[in-house]
């Protein structure tokens, strides 16, 4: 079974600076897909940013970035020009490969989330 | 319009209720999915339909069934609803259902506030 681990349960920034959240996971797969998603206080789950773990380069998206590590199983998002609207909690998340096939394809495994706080 | 939609968005009930949580996607995506997040924020999957077939089913007790009529709703009923059932519980959808996908992402609707009293 896949465990994801965030080990920062609460961070803080000032606006405009940036910070990075810390994520772990355990798998036995060698092909698997990581997801950093944000939940703001409205509670609507929103995908911030995705990597597959056969690719070498770390995936990117305006000012959200990951650093993939495979072989430290590490995977940190780093958020640059922190924005008020960035607050949020902030999950972690492995799923399978689609050429894993079966009954737990597609099954999201979360971690338990950082809340992150961005100061004016 | 909405992708994924959850009504209602906050339901209040009392223990040994029965009560059914809708949800809709207009994305056109073959796989469904319902999530629990619990009072400390940890989210976990419940079920995942594709193509109205049940795909994934975790350890949830019976009291919930899910009910799929067509791809685009699956729908989440409770039976005898307990105290500790209450919960943010998620709908969320994605596009394919295949080992061959390439591009898996799942879309959340806002999600159903459970409170058992």
């Amino acid at each position: 079974a896949q465990t994801v681990t965030q080990s920062q349960p609460e961070m803080s920034v000032q606006e405009a600076e940036t910070v990075t959240l810390s994520c772990t996971y355990d798998t036995s797969e060698s092909n698997y897909y990581l997801f950093w998603y944000k939940q703001p206080p409205s509670r609507q789950m929103i995908l911030v940013i995705r990597q597959e773990a056969y690719k070498q380069q770390n995936a990117t998206e305006n000012r959200f970035s990951v650093n993939f590590q495979k072989a430290a199983k590490s995977f940190s998002l780093k958020i640059s020009d922190s924005q008020l609207g960035d607050t949020a909690m902030y999950f972690c998340a492995f799923m399978k490969h689609g050429n894993a096939g079966g009954t737990s394809y597609g099954k999201l495994t979360f971690g338990q989330g950082t809340i992150l706080t961005v100061h004016p | 319009d909405t992708a994924v939609s959850q009504t209602p968005k906050y339901l209040v009930t009392q223990m040994g209720n029965d009560k059914s949580i809708k949800c809709e996607q207009n994305l056109g995506h073959d796989t469904m999915y319902w999530y629990k997040q619990d009072s400390k924020k940890f989210l976990k999957i419940m079920f995942s339909y594709n193509n109205k077939e049940l795909i994934i089913n975790e350890t949830v007790p019976n009291r919930f069934s899910p009910k799929s009529p067509d791809k685009a709703h699956l729908n989440l009923h409770i039976n005898s609803l307990e105290l500790g059932d209450s919960a943010v519980y998620f709908c969320a959808s994605s596009q394919y259902y295949t080992p061959r996908i390439t591009k898996n992402i799942q879309y959340f609707g806002a999600g159903t506030r459970l409170s058992v009293l």
